[in-house]
């Protein structure tokens, strides 16, 4: 079944203790990206990647990293949690550019105390 | 880059009513899509219109788009109450290849 993965997703953590979210697409999509979403706010895009070894800025990277070594995983990496974080955290994929259909995982909620 | 506006923020209808959404933007677009989310779930894409594109059909979805205006609406007809969800506006903006969500419309469906 084509799909997007993302563990956990539940979290709750503390102020300060690094985490990874994983992510990983089964469809061989060259497109990833993660983002948040918040009441009111819709989503932002954190972060994404054109392909391996590609990944660029989205609207509000600060406090986060990705890496893209493999085209099937996207990870998402908070080196130093803060509350502000807490949030329900969304990776999707798609076959070629962003601007196409994106395919969303089942998202991720962090909760960081 | 600006989010989209949808409105209305919140819509609460009776089965069997027609739903409409609408999502209005500040850029010059290449494509613009409507996604749907089940309450704290992932988004599944509805579809796709194209800027040179006016209006598009799924199943009971019609979604125009008037790019003189800014503006594209989605229609849901004969609603039902598993129609109830998040709908969202995204848009691929002229030259980049991200998309750009709206802050979604909540619809209710009442059986």
């Amino acid at each position: 079944e084509a799909q997007v993965t993302q563990n956990p997703r539940y979290l709750i953590t503390v102020t300060g203790k690094k985490l990874t979210v994983t992510c990983s697409q089964n469809m061989n999509h060259e497109y990833m990206s993660w983002y948040r979403q918040d009441p009111g706010l819709g989503l932002r895009q954190i972060y994404y990647s054109m392909n391996v070894e590609v990944t660029d800025k989205g609207d509000v990277p600060e406090g986060y990293k990705v890496s893209r070594k493999e085209k099937r995983n996207f990870p998402l990496i908070l080196e130093s949690p803060s509350p502000n974080q807490t949030s329900l955290y969304f990776c999707a994929s798609s076959l070629t550019s962003g601007g196409g259909t994106q395919y969303f995982g089942p998202g991720t909620r962090l909760l960081v105390l | 880059s600006q989010q989209g506006e949808e409105d209305p923020q919140a819509l609460s209808i009776q089965e069997g009513e027609n739903a409409t959404m609408n999502c209005s933007y500040k850029t010059s677009i290449n494509n613009l899509q409507w996604y749907r989310q089940n309450s704290g779930r992932g988004l599944v894409h509805l579809i796709l219109i194209r800027s040179n594109e006016r209006e598009k059909h799924s199943g009971r979805l019609r979604v125009t788009l008037d790019t003189s205006k800014k503006s594209s609406s989605l229609l849901i007809t004969a609603s039902r109450a598993a129609d109830t969800a998040s709908y969202f506006c995204a848009r691929r903006e002229t030259g980049a290849n991200n998309l750009f969500f709206g802050t979604g419309t909540r619809l209710t469906v009442i059986p």
